[in-house]
Parts: C-alpha cells; structure tokens; sequence
C-alpha cells in the first residue's frame, strides 16, 4: 500500500505565476488535509477535504488560494499570482475516517523567486 | 500563547540517554499526535493518544487529559533519532478535523 504521494516534490515559481500542488491519499482514504510550513515556522493547517467537499477552509488565505479534491483524481492545492511570502513546504495528509490517524506525505517545497 | 507547547525547544542528548519531550495543551482535544520531521524531510507520524499509554520499539508517549500533558520518551537514544518532534492536537467536536501543532522540539543525539 503506497503511501501518500505529492507531487511535485521541489516547485520552483516566478512571482505572479501560479501554483499547482497534488496529493494523492493513500488507498481507502477520503480525507485530505493541507498544512503549509513556512520557513523557521511551525505546521499550520490550511483546508479540510473529503471527496468533493471543503469541510474546513478555515486556515486558507482568503485570496488566491484554493482547494479540490475531485471524485476522481489527486487533491490540488492551487496558489494563484504567488508572492515570495508562499515560498513554505505544503504538506498533504489522508486518512481513512475523520477520527483516523492522519498520513503524512513527503511535502512539496516551493520556492518563489 | 499557542495552544501547544513544547518544551524543551531543543534538546542534545548522548547516545544512549533517555529522553523526555513535553507538550502542554490549553484547548479540548480528541487525540493527540506525535510527529518526526527530519531537516528538509517528511513527517512521519509516531502515536496517536486518546488516553493512557502507547509504546513503539524504544519510543513510548504518554497522555494525561485531565491536566492536558502529554510526554514523549525515547529509551537508549541513538543518533539515527535525531530529528525534529512535533505534538499536534486534534481539536474536540464539530465537524473539523484539523490538527494545532507545537513550534516542535530539535533533537540531537551525539554518538
């Protein structure tokens, strides 16, 4: 059973570029989390998805970002017109239920220049 | 004040000690996690705690509720530990799941 996939891993952007950030759960697991990591900072939670639902948005900027996690597919975390202050590792968890321990996935490092 | 907090900050041990690492909580909390994070790396995810005590290999967390306090020992520490401990709370009721997290603890084990 793999675990959970992001990809890319290293995201390299131009300020007012945009951003596309995917994560695949783990099999069997229809819950997805998103937390950002900016730099000397601790975890921060970010959106709150099950299959083709937000549930909690609460930690996403109001601007410029946003969040899916189609029927089919990975969950994308989108980050339009990036600035330098969005240079943090992203992070993606799943889990299976909503009690359930959550997996990690290795994070995606972007950098905006 | 963050509603978690660790202590302490960091930590350098020998190889071969026993090692505590503290969280302190101010919110109602379901379950509490223990992450590892190595530098530039992923997080991988240690305990999750409802109550009492859980043991893996030379790692063992233990959680008190009533005085929101949880501890994380590691027994016979060896370099490869050294890494970056992370307390996360899952917050009680309500249909989110989100997890707080502490600022973490930065662990090295010196051979």
């Amino acid at each position: 059973n793999a675990g959970v996939m992001q990809n890319p891993r290293h995201l390299v952007r131009r300020r007012g570029q945009e951003a596309r950030l995917r994560c695949s759960p783990m099999k069997g697991h229809s819950h997805v989390y998103w937390y950002r990591q900016l730099p000397e900072e601790g975890l921060k939670f970010m959106v709150y998805l099950q299959k083709e639902n937000i549930i909690d948005e609460s930690g996403m900027p109001k601007e410029r970002f946003s969040a899916e996690f189609p029927k089919e597919g990975p969950s994308i975390l989108r980050i339009q017109q990036v600035v330098r202050g969005d240079s943090a590792a992203y992070f993606c968890a799943s889990s299976p239920s909503r009690i359930d321990t959550q997996y990690f996935g290795p994070g995606t490092r972007l950098t905006v220049l | 004040k963050n509603e978690v907090e660790q202590s302490p900050q960091n930590l350098t041990a020998q190889e071969g000690e026993f090692i505590t690492i503290n969280c302190s909580y101010s919110v109602g909390i379901s379950a509490l996690h223990w992450l590892q994070q190595h530098p530039g790396g992923g997080i991988v995810s240690l305990f999750m705690l409802s109550s009492g005590k859980k043991k893996h290999g030379r790692l063992i967390a233990t959680i008190n509720i009533q005085e929101k306090h949880s501890s994380l020992h590691i027994t016979a520490s060896h370099p490869r530990d050294s890494a970056v401990y992370i307390c996360a709370v899952r917050v009680e009721g309500g249909a989110t799941n989100k997890l707080i997290f502490g600022t973490g603890t930065l662990l090295a084990v010196q051979p």
